[in-house]
């Protein structure tokens, strides 16, 4: 069964420095979204992603994030000067057809750790 | 803005018994999906269930159904026959119909133990 992947599992980074998390959705899906959850609280909404552009984000979606299809199959999360209230685990999912009708299927994260 | 509550943050149910986890949301619009999503201890976040709000019929998934009130905008999941393996969080979201690239947005989460 297709499934989205992310990497890295676990990121270490010190406070100021950049960061990109990477995702691979699912194959024949057209949408993409980065959520995050810091621990022990509720999964939140970063952004999502169709035709190459933005489609929505969130307040916390600050200039100091990005999002970037590089090529046809990578979905990537730069964060450019890390803060330490950015250590979170951070969720990258993939819907086939917006509108609703398309579930998303989220990955399995990665945990960001800033020190 | 959308909203959703999930009022009980723990539950407890003993293995083969049947629990009943709650969640309520405020909206205006009158199309919209709602979901139960589980997060076990790996923090993987797994679909369970999903119900359109124009159908009436209730969702079910084996052993996973939804009791989904419409006018009380009420979304509770049931878990019959708990099992070990369905120990974990579980999150209540909702997605608009309508909006374009529509986000998900979450509960509090329920800490789901199943004692054997």
């Amino acid at each position: 069964e297709p499934e989205v992947t992310q990497t890295p599992s676990h990121q270490v980074t010190q406070m100021g420095q950049e960061v990109i998390l990477r995702c691979v959705p699912i194959s024949n899906h057209l949408y993409f979204y980065w959520y995050r959850q810091i621990l022990g609280q509720k999964v939140e909404f970063l952004v999502s992603f169709y035709n190459n552009e933005i489609s929505e984000k969130s307040e916390i979606f600050d200039d100091q994030f990005s999002v970037e299809r590089p090529d046809g199959s990578n979905f990537t999360l730069k964060i450019r000067s890390t803060k330490l209230e950015d250590s979170a685990m951070y969720f990258c999912a993939s819907s086939e057809v917006t509108s609703g009708r398309g579930t998303q299927y989220f990955g399995p994260g990665t945990r960001l750790t800033v020190l | 803005a959308q909203t959703v509550t999930q009022s009980q943050p723990e539950m407890s149910v003993q293995e083969a018994e049947t629990v009943t986890l709650s969640c309520t949301y405020d909206t205006s619009e009158s199309d919209y999906y709602l979901f139960w999503y589980k997060q076990p201890p790996s923090r993987q976040m797994i679909l369970v269930i999903r119900q359109e709000a124009y159908k009436q019929q209730n969702a079910t998934e084996n052993r996973f159904s939804v009791n989904f009130q419409k006018a009380a905008k009420s979304f509770s999941l049931k878990i019959s026959d708990s099992q070990l393996g369905d120990a974990a969080m579980y999150f209540c979201a909702y997605r608009s119909a309508w909006t374009s690239g529509s986000r998900l947005t979450f509960g509090e989460g329920t800490q789901l133990t199943v004692n054997p």
